[in-house]
């Protein structure tokens, strides 16, 4: 079956500008979850959608935000951009429980400039 | 406050020999631990999931371990190759009931022929 689709895939943008970023996951999964990877950081959780809502979410300014569509589909968005913001954004796709593994898009890699 | 620490950046060892990394946590309660691969300007790949009343699981070469009273889990390679060299993320997952996952900071390993 398909994997989880990121896109873009690479992304320039200009501080103070917003950005949208896509997530198509595995057909049948209802769960998309977004992490930001850095060098500093590592991998940090953004948030989880299940069925087009919201779940969880990470400690992260309001800034970002997502959402889910009806066909799972997902989308996150950044607005205000900032230097530090620049990443590597994955979105993962799961059956929505802790013990089913997550599936990882190839991301999305954002530089603000 | 809440912490998951992977014990070194970086790795070295020979081809043939066993890795063994390893994941400490503090101030979590896990049901389940994840560990995955990640390889250079990829997603993370899913390798093994070990639930909180599991001792040890082994998939091929790999094997995890659990350890809730020492908040512990060790994953080994055995027989490495140079193809084994990757990062090695553990991540914690706090519920069933969530895709939400928490990761640790990652383990460079870097097999030598």
């Amino acid at each position: 079956k398909a994997g989880v689709t990121q896109t873009p895939r690479y992304l320039i943008k200009t501080r103070g500008q917003q950005v949208t970023l896509s997530c198509s996951p595995i057909s049948g999964h209802r769960s998309v979850s977004w992490y930001q990877q850095t060098p500093g950081q590592g991998l940090q959780f953004l948030f989880e959608y299940f069925s087009e809502t919201q779940r969880n979410k990470g400690n992260f300014p309001g800034r970002f935000s997502g959402r889910q569509f009806s066909n799972s589909r997902s989308e996150m968005n950044v607005s205000t951009l900032e230097l530090g913001d620049s990443a590597l954004y994955l979105c993962a796709s799961s059956q929505g429980a802790g013990d089913t593994e997550a599936f990882f898009g190839q991301g999305t890699r954002l530089t603000v400039v | 406050s809440q912490k998951i620490e992977q014990n070194s950046e970086a790795l070295n060892i020979q081809e043939g020999k066993t890795a063994t990394l390893t994941c400490n946590y503090t101030n979590y309660s896990p049901a389940y631990l994840q560990w995955y691969r990640q390889d250079p300007g990829r997603g993370p790949v899913f390798l093994l999931l070990i639930r909180e009343n599991e001792k040890e699981k082994r998939k091929e070469r790999l094997k995890v371990t659990f350890d809730t009273t020492l908040k512990q889990s060790l994953f080994h390679i055995t027989a490495s190759q140079p193809a084994d060299s990757a990062t090695y993320l553990c991540a914690l997952a706090p519920s069933s009931n969530t895709g939400k996952l928490i990761f640790g900071q990652g383990t460079t390993l870097q097999v030598k022929p």
